[in-house]
């Protein structure tokens, strides 16, 4: 079966740091993969999301970010943090099938606090 | 770009309570699935439902496509049931989802 993680669970960093935080899945080959941002009692923005190794799309004009150096891993950067970059980051990931059943499957989310 | 709307935005039940969740949608789209995140912020797939009917216990839902919308239904619900739900659709010719502003719902022991 298939499972995704992401790390770190919680963190804190201070304005102007830089951000690494990292999504893996396993069980599944060439999975379409996205990154979300959740601000406290808000709905979920999507930020990027990648149909293959080193292809990324940016939806939202911002500090951060996205790689995928590997089939089933997907990075989120930032160089440098801003306050506004606070929030609940998850990751995701659905069946690489062109307009068909793609379910998506979330993983447990980053708690992130700039302070 | 698709819009998505979730109503009611807000709902307080008491135990035992019956409840219908419902998402708009503003154009056509290849998926929509309905997510319950809970209180740690997991969220948790409840169904896949691009049309049609599908129940999962106390829960189910039915999708119009033609119609645009998709509804949520909770019978009897409890204590563990509260929490955000959400409806996120796929329009056609894209892979993203786009999600709706989900509910909240508290339910009273």
């Amino acid at each position: 079966s298939q499972t995704i993680h992401q790390w770190p669970a919680t963190l804190v960093q201070p304005v102007g740091s830089p951000l690494s935080l990292e999504c893996t899945v396993e069980g599944t080959s060439n999975p379409n993969l996205y990154w979300y941002r959740q601000a406290a009692g808000r709905g979920l923005q999507l930020l990027f999301y990648s149909v293959g190794i080193g292809q990324i799309s940016s939806e939202v004009p911002q500090n951060l970010s996205a790689s995928r150096p590997q089939d089933r891993q997907f990075i989120l950067s930032s160089k440098k943090l801003l306050l506004s970059d606070s929030g609940f980051y998850l990751c995701a990931w659905s069946a690489n099938v062109r307009e068909s059943y793609n379910e998506q499957f979330f993983g447990p989310g980053t708690r992130l606090t700039v302070l | 770009g698709i819009q998505v709307e979730q109503s009611p935005p807000d709902l307080i039940l008491q135990e035992g309570a019956n409840s219908t969740l419902r998402c708009n949608f503003s154009d056509s789209v290849n998926n929509l699935q309905w997510f319950h995140q809970n209180p740690w912020g997991q969220l948790i797939n409840l169904f896949y439902i691009p049309s049609g009917t599908k129940q999962n216990g106390r829960l189910s839902a039915t999708t119009v496509a033609t119609e645009r919308y998709s509804l949520l239904y909770i019978s009897s619900s409890q204590t563990t049931d509260s929490g955000v739900y959400f409806c996120a659709v796929v329009s056609s010719g894209t892979y993203k989802y786009i999600f709706g502003t989900g509910t909240r719902l508290k339910v009273l022991a």
